[in-house]
């Protein structure tokens, strides 16, 4: 059965920090996903990775497959990026979420 | 073009009785799965629909069933409510599988009382 792990669980840094966020997946999978959540419930996808490193801006996305391990990144850390942020893997057809980190960055 | 459109957005059901969700696709987009939120078990994946066939399943009881129309929209149905249905249900859209990027909608809350 595939575990999802996210750290940390809470997060609070002040403006203008870097900051990374883990995920760690117990299986192999196909795809993982990073997904960001505002209070209200809406949810959007920041990236979707295979392999590899990805950059949007001041979020880069790295995964690590031999290793099992992904992490978010955020350049520059601003109050509007304040939000929860998810990972979830893709394997055998179904689709495991963490349980999310909740970002609080402070102006 | 549009996104994701689900409604209703909220909702209050009674125990006992059946609810059911609908949630519109971005235009082209031929997959939608629907997630369920709550704050004890965080988002769980409940199925997937591609061209009208569900092709991927969660582990929910029978009583959560889905169905996808021609036009890609889908219908999540929840029968027999339980307090413990209550939750943000959220669909997202897609162009291909589930590792392909998804596009989510804003939710639909459901009080169950």
């Amino acid at each position: 059965k595939n575990e999802v792990e996210q750290s940390p669980q809470n997060l609070t840094a002040q403006e203008g920090e870097f900051i990374t966020i883990n995920c760690s997946y117990s299986v192999g999978i196909s795809a993982l996903h990073w997904l960001q959540q505002h209070p209200g419930g809406g949810i959007v996808s920041l990236f979707m990775l295979s392999s590899g490193k990805k950059k949007h801006g001041r979020l880069i996305a790295t995964i690590n497959i031999q290793e099992k391990h992904s992490s978010l990144h955020i350049t520059a850390s601003h109050p509007r990026d304040s939000a929860v942020y998810i990972c979830a893997s893709v394997g055998e057809n179904k689709i495991i979420f963490g349980k999310g980190t909740r970002l609080h960055i402070l102006p | 073009k549009a996104g994701v459109t689900q409604t209703p957005r909220y909702l209050i059901k009674t125990r006992g009785q059946q609810v059911t969700l609908s949630c519109s696709p971005i235009s082209g987009h031929r997959s939608v799965s629907w997630y369920q939120q709550t704050p004890g078990q965080g988002l769980q994946f409940l199925f997937e629909y591609f061209s009208e066939t569900q092709r991927n399943k969660g582990n929910f009881p029978g009583r959560f069933s889905g169905r996808q129309f021609s036009n890609s929209r889908s219908e999540m149905n929840v029968s027999t409510l339980e307090l413990g249905d209550s939750a943000l249900y959220l669909c997202a859209s897609s162009w291909g599988q589930l590792n392909t990027e998804a596009f989510f909608g804003q939710g639909t809350r459901l009080t169950v009382v």
